[in-house]
């Protein structure tokens, strides 16, 4: 148990589905992220959160759109994704932004058919 | 932009014996982490060298930052099976907009 908690676990997906990842933090973090994690890649940074302002948005796709409604709590909201979007999606935390090591959460496993 | 190598990207080593690893950065880093995957499971923080030529040691592991402050390398003694894994390391730079980059990370196996 790392203290951060993702659900589901693993979701199957249509390309015309709509779907949420949670996140919840129990550790009293000020910063939340979003990883991508595929085969045979390093870990993507998608999304950083600090104080519940987004920070950092490294290009990602609009068909994936981040909602952090307060310092313990971190959305994923999926739409209309594509084969190549299946993948192990990990959330993490720090105490802050910059040189905080970081508690991953378990991910959630996507497979988009 | 940055990038953090690691090659290679798997290792087989027979349980007993030594086994090393290097993580090279192009541009100076401000600290080093490494994290550590099981199959199946999710990174998990090791532990962060921040000065230049830094050793630190956990049990039979043994971190090191480079003088330079753009490699590291992670030596484990007698290896074990419990060992295997995906060892990542992630480097902060040093410019403004700092943030973690990872490397691709390397696979080790371990034959009893």
């Amino acid at each position: 148990e790392t203290g951060v908690t993702q659900t589901p676990r693993h979701l199957v997906m249509g390309m015309t589905n709509k779907k949420s990842l949670k996140c919840e933090q129990h550790l009293g973090h000020n910063a939340m992220y979003w990883y991508k994690q595929s085969a045979k890649k390093p870990l993507e940074l998608m999304f950083v959160y600090s104080l519940e302002e987004r920070v950092e948005n490294n290009s990602v796709p609009s068909r994936f759109s981040p909602e952090c409604p307060n310092s313990s709590h971190l959305f994923l909201h999926l739409h209309t994704l594509q084969p190549e979007d299946s993948a192990l999606y990990l959330c993490a935390s720090s105490q802050d932004q910059g040189l905080a090591k970081l508690f991953f959460g378990s991910g959630t496993q996507l497979s988009v058919l | 932009g940055q990038q953090v190598m690691q090659i290679p990207q798997y290792q087989h080593v027979q349980e007993g014996e030594d086994f090393t690893t290097y993580c090279n950065s192009s541009t100076t880093l401000s600290n080093i982490q490494w994290y550590k995957q099981r199959p199946g499971g999710h990174p998990v923080f090791l532990i962060q060298l921040v000065k230049s030529g830094e050793v630190k040691k956990q049990k039979r592991l043994t971190f090191q930052f480079g003088e330079a402050k753009k490699n590291s390398s992670l030596h484990i003694t007698a290896t074990q099976t419990t060992d295997v894994g995906t060892y990542f390391c992630a480097g902060t730079d040093t410019g403004a907009n700092s943030k973690l980059t990872f490397g691709k990370g390397i696979t080790l196996s371990v034959r009893p």
